[in-house]
C-alpha cells in the first residue's frame, strides 16, 4: 500500500540535544511539507519541498533544518535552537489531483523535552 | 488574522444527530479540503472540492465560493464519528488550516 510513514511515533528530547524526524513516502509525490500541530492551534508549517535538493522555509522554520536528498525522503531536524519543541509533527505530500493539490499526512510523531 | 475560521471548536451530540460544521476563508483558493483526525493523530482526507457538493458515505461536504463558506454534514452520527474535523484550504503553493471541531458523538 502506499502511504507516507513517520517514525518514530513518540520521541524525547533532552535538553542542548538535536533530534531527528522520518518521514518516508511511496506514493511517488514531488512535494512534501513538515507541519507542527499545538494544542488550540491549526497546523502550522515549518518547511516544504517541492522537489529533491530543494526546500523552502515556512512560517515557523526557525530552529529547524531539512534536507531532500531523495525523493521518498524528507527528514526534519529539530535543533537545540528550537527552545519550545514539544509539539505533534505531522509530515504530509502531495500531487496535483484535477488541477488542485489533495494531501496525504503521516500518522504524525509526538516529541517532548525531558 | 487567520485565513481559515471554523465553528464550533467543540461539539457534542447524541448518536442519530444530524450534525453541521462551519467553515469560512479569506483567502482565493484553488480546492477547499475537508480533514479528519482521530486519537492517536493521523490524518486522513475526507473530501476536496472546489464547487458544488460531494458525498461519502453519511458525509457530505458542500462549498459556495462567492461567500468563501463551506459546511460539513454528518448525517446519523454515530460514536465512530468522534474526531476532530479540520478544514484546509489550498491557494496553488500553500495550504492553510483551520483550528479544527472537536466532535464527540455519545451513544
Amino acid at each position: 500500500d502506499g502511504g507516507i510513514t513517520q517514525s518514530p511515533k513518540y520521541l524525547f528530547r533532552k535538553e542542548g540535544q538535536n533530534v531527528t524526524l522520518s518521514c518516508e513516502q511511496n506514493l511517488n509525490h514531488d512535494a512534501m511539507y513538515w507541519y507542527r500541530q499545538d494544542p488550540g492551534q491549526g497546523l502550522r508549517l515549518i518547511y516544504y519541498s517541492q522537489i529533491v535538493n530543494d526546500f523552502q522555509k515556512g512560517d515557523i522554520a526557525e530552529g529547524y533544518s531539512v534536507s531532500r536528498e531523495k525523493k521518498e525522503s524528507f527528514p526534519l531536524t529539530v535543533t537545540s535552537a528550537q527552545k519550545n519543541p514539544t509539539a505533534f509533527y505531522l509530515c504530509a505530500s502531495s500531487t496535483i489531483s484535477g488541477g488542485s493539490e489533495k494531501l496525504f499526512f503521516g500518522s504524525g510523531t509526538q516529541l517532548s523535552v525531558l | 488574522k487567520n485565513e481559515v475560521e471554523q465553528s464550533p471548536q467543540n461539539l457534542t451530540a447524541q448518536e442519530g444527530e444530524f450534525i453541521t460544521i462551519n467553515c469560512s476563508y479569506s483567502v482565493g483558493i484553488s480546492a477547499l479540503h475537508w480533514l479528519q483526525q482521530h486519537p492517536g493523530g493521523g490524518i486522513v482526507s475526507l473530501f476536496m472540492l472546489s464547487s458544488g457538493k460531494k458525498k461519502h458515505g453519511r458525509l457530505i461536504a458542500t462549498i459556495n465560493i462567492q461567500e468563501k463558506h463551506s459546511s460539513l454534514h454528518i448525517t446519523a452520527s454515530h460514536p465512530r464519528d468522534s474526531a476532530v474535523y479540520i478544514c484546509a484550504v489550498s491557494t496553488g503553493n500553500q495550504f492553510y488550516f483551520g483550528t479544527g471541531t472537536s466532535l464527540t458523538v455519545i451513544p
